[in-house]
């Protein structure tokens, strides 16, 4: 299948600091890429679709101001956790549509600890 | 979105065909059945999806009741690297977000 990447695979920061990870289609252009949020014990859950050249749209009770996304290129969106706290720990995951299969293509998954 | 049913678990014997099902009673004639699998602590990996027609590739087969209400997963000859969570996901046709449920946690065993 097509590959997704994320990087970082982990990082650990301090309250208060900002974070960005960024997610890239290595094969592929990708003109929509999603993010998700998993908890842990808990399914995915979708925060918001990331679109080349446009603004990202965003779940409700996801806060955009927070969690900024940018996808300048149609292999590569980042994913920016602005003023991290405790409970934005969690593990990122990414996804980039295929279009030519119709299919997402997701990547590793990056853990995100905020001491 | 239509809704999917899963059973939480399941225990399939290493070598054997496993058989995952799934229920999606309101799905509508514009909407696909994928398949994906986690591996604890990585991404999903995709598996298969279909429409109405049976489908097969390199890693599962993909059986589609003919009134569209329910699926199957199988997957041919189980091993230990089967041990996941499946997520039977029912998707819009223009609408490409996907909707993760609980899933089912499938535990291979030797």
């Amino acid at each position: 299948g097509a590959v997704v990447s994320q990087h970082p695979s982990r990082v650990i920061c301090k309250s208060g600091t900002s974070v960005k990870i960024e997610c890239r289609s290595l094969d592929f252009q990708a003109t929509t890429m999603f993010w998700y949020r998993q908890f842990p014990k808990q399914s995915l859950m979708l925060m918001a679709t990331s679109n080349e050249g446009s603004k990202a749209t965003y779940e409700q009770g996801v806060e955009k101001d927070k969690f900024l996304i940018n996808h300048a290129s149609l292999t590569l969106s980042t994913l920016t956790v602005t003023s991290a706290h405790p409970e934005d720990s969690s593990f990122y995951i990414c996804s980039a549509r295929d279009p030519l299969w119709d299919t997402q293509y997701f990547g590793p998954g990056t853990r995100l600890t905020v001491l | 979105d239509a809704k999917t049913t899963q059973p939480p678990s399941m225990d399939c014997a290493e070598g054997r065909a496993a058989n995952l099902p799934c229920n999606h009673s309101t799905i509508s004639g514009n909407e696909y059945v994928y398949w994906y699998r986690q591996i604890h602590s990585q991404g999903p990996q995709y598996i298969i999806h279909g429409l109405k027609n049976n489908e097969t590739n390199e890693m599962a087969s993909l059986i589609i009741t003919e009134d569209r209400k329910s699926s199957t997963l199988i997957l041919p000859h189980a091993t230990l690297r089967d041990t996941a969570v499946y997520y039977c996901i029912v998707r819009v046709r223009n609408d490409y977000k996907l909707s993760f449920g609980a899933g089912t946690t499938v535990t291979v065993r030797a």
